[in-house]
């Protein structure tokens, strides 16, 4: 069974720019996460979809959105890129938006704002 | 506010030595809580979680962890470190009724010959 997929894997923009990235859980999993992972930190939080619908989101700026499709794959967007925006996206998803209920990443998608 | 901290930033052991990776917690209620590993330039990997009962959990790759409620703990052990543990270790613990997680930054482990 295949895991969580992101794409692209690496990938260089400069600022100004925008940037989308993209996942597909693992099949039968309903919930997708968003995390930023600058080097040198843990993942912060910055959106989780349930079924369709923004069940959480992280204190991050109106320049990320995210949205999730009927097949449950989900896409991060990202406006007007800073140098900060520098960083691992990872994304995990989990059967059930909720409750006891673990969360499996993918291996991320590296962005490099220049 | 919930928090988790990882007191060591990076640890060094033997190959064959034993290891105590620390993390504690700031949260209200009994939390569900993980320990996660990343390997360099890859994603993260579940090593074990808690959610209740036993609070001794056992893992994958021979790490365990306890869960001790009055020192709002979670530690992660294994008693003979393996080279191909060189990793980064993430404690984590979900907060809310969503599923998202609240991480440490992070304690690097290198394991010397």
């Amino acid at each position: 069974d295949a895991g969580v997929t992101q794409s692209p894997t690496h990938l260089i923009k400069t600022r100004g720019q925008h940037v989308t990235l993209r996942c597909s859980p693992i099949s039968g999993h309903k919930s997708v996460s968003w995390y930023q992972q600058v080097l040198g930190q843990g993942p912060q939080f910055i959106f989780q979809y349930y079924e369709k619908e923004e069940r959480g989101r992280g204190n991050f700026p109106d320049r990320f959105s995210a949205r999730q499709f009927p097949n449950y794959s989900s896409e991060l967007n990202v406006n007007a890129l800073l140098l900060g925006d520098s960083a691992l996206y990872l994304c995990a998803s989990s059967p059930r938006g909720s409750g006891a209920n673990v969360l499996t990443f993918g291996a991320g998608s590296r962005l490099t704002v220049l | 506010a919930q928090s988790v901290t990882q007191p060591d930033i990076h640890i060094t052991v033997s190959e064959g030595a034993s290891l105590e990776l620390r993390c504690n917690y700031s949260y209200g209620a009994t939390p569900y809580l993980f320990w996660y590993v990343q390997s360099p330039g890859q994603g993260l990997q579940l090593l074990l979680k808690y959610f209740s009962g036993d609070t001794l959990v056992q893992g994958i790759k021979g790490f365990e962890a306890e869960f001790k409620r009055s020192q709002s703990s979670f530690n992660l052990r294994k008693p003979s470190v393996h080279w191909s543990d060189a990793a980064e270790y993430f404690c984590a613990v979900k907060v809310g009724s969503q599923g998202n997680l609240i991480f440490g930054k992070g304690t690097k482990l290198s394991v010397k010959p």
